[in-house]
């Protein structure tokens, strides 16, 4: 039973536009939030994190909104540019534990 | 400051035979974790040390699976009798502990003929 889920496992979008990532979960308890870009051959970079407390974190191009209620997650970068194309996994752990990972949305950021 | 080391980058081994992956996390992180990373799936758990005890193993998939990690920095993973399902990308993260970003090395694709 997938606890995170990203139900788009890929997504197109023009340079210069707005790029949405989704992201839904089932586990309540759930209260750190993190969102993963990856490139080819490389591990996961850290992109951007949000704790339950909060509903909306932003970081220069990057922003995470948190909807508890529908326990519902998106990423938004504005505006997009073709190095932001790659996978992007979104996460989440309780307290300290061990993160829980969705299977990641590969953006294609079009020049 | 370096960031999380793995090695080898690339490893080929025959059904049956002993690996061991290694994981150099950045210096002064106390937590560390071992995630799989198979083809079209996210990242999942192993592994995860506080300091130089394993503090959740439940990741561990059967008992072929150890990790260890005696100095409370450096760990190594080690797989015995592998299988061709072992295959896959064995990624690290280490962080401060506690609810923190972890921050991942580029992992160890591992392939099993």
């Amino acid at each position: 039973d997938q606890q995170v889920k990203q139900n788009s496992p890929s997504l197109s979008v023009q340079e210069g536009r707005i790029s949405i990532l989704n992201c839904d979960y089932t586990n309540s308890m759930f209260d750190y939030f993190l969102w993963y870009k990856k490139y080819p051959a490389e591990g996961p970079t850290f992109l951007i994190s949000i704790s339950s407390i909060k509903d909306k974190n932003e970081d220069g191009r990057f922003t995470v909104f948190l909807n508890k209620s529908a326990k519902h997650l998106s990423l938004h970068i504005v505006p997009s540019q073709p190095g932001d194309s790659a996978v992007y996994f979104c996460a989440a752990s309780v307290l300290n534990t061990p993160l829980v990972f969705g299977k990641g949305t590969r953006l294609s950021v079009i020049a | 400051g370096a960031g999380v080391s793995q090695t080898p980058s690339n490893k080929v081994t025959e059904k049956g035979k002993y690996v061991e992956l290694r994981c150099d996390p950045i210096s002064g992180h106390t937590a560390l974790y071992w995630y799989r990373q198979s083809l079209g799936q996210g990242p999942e758990f192993l592994i995860y040390f506080q300091g130089t005890g394993a503090a959740d193993d439940s990741g561990l998939p059967n008992d072929r699976f150890f990790a260890v990690r005696p100095e409370g920095s450096v760990s190594t993973l080690k797989i015995q009798r592998t299988e061709r399902g072992d295959s896959a990308v064995y990624l690290c993260a280490s962080s401060l502990g506690g609810p923190d970003t972890q921050y991942f090395g580029p992992g160890t694709r591992l392939t099993v003929l």
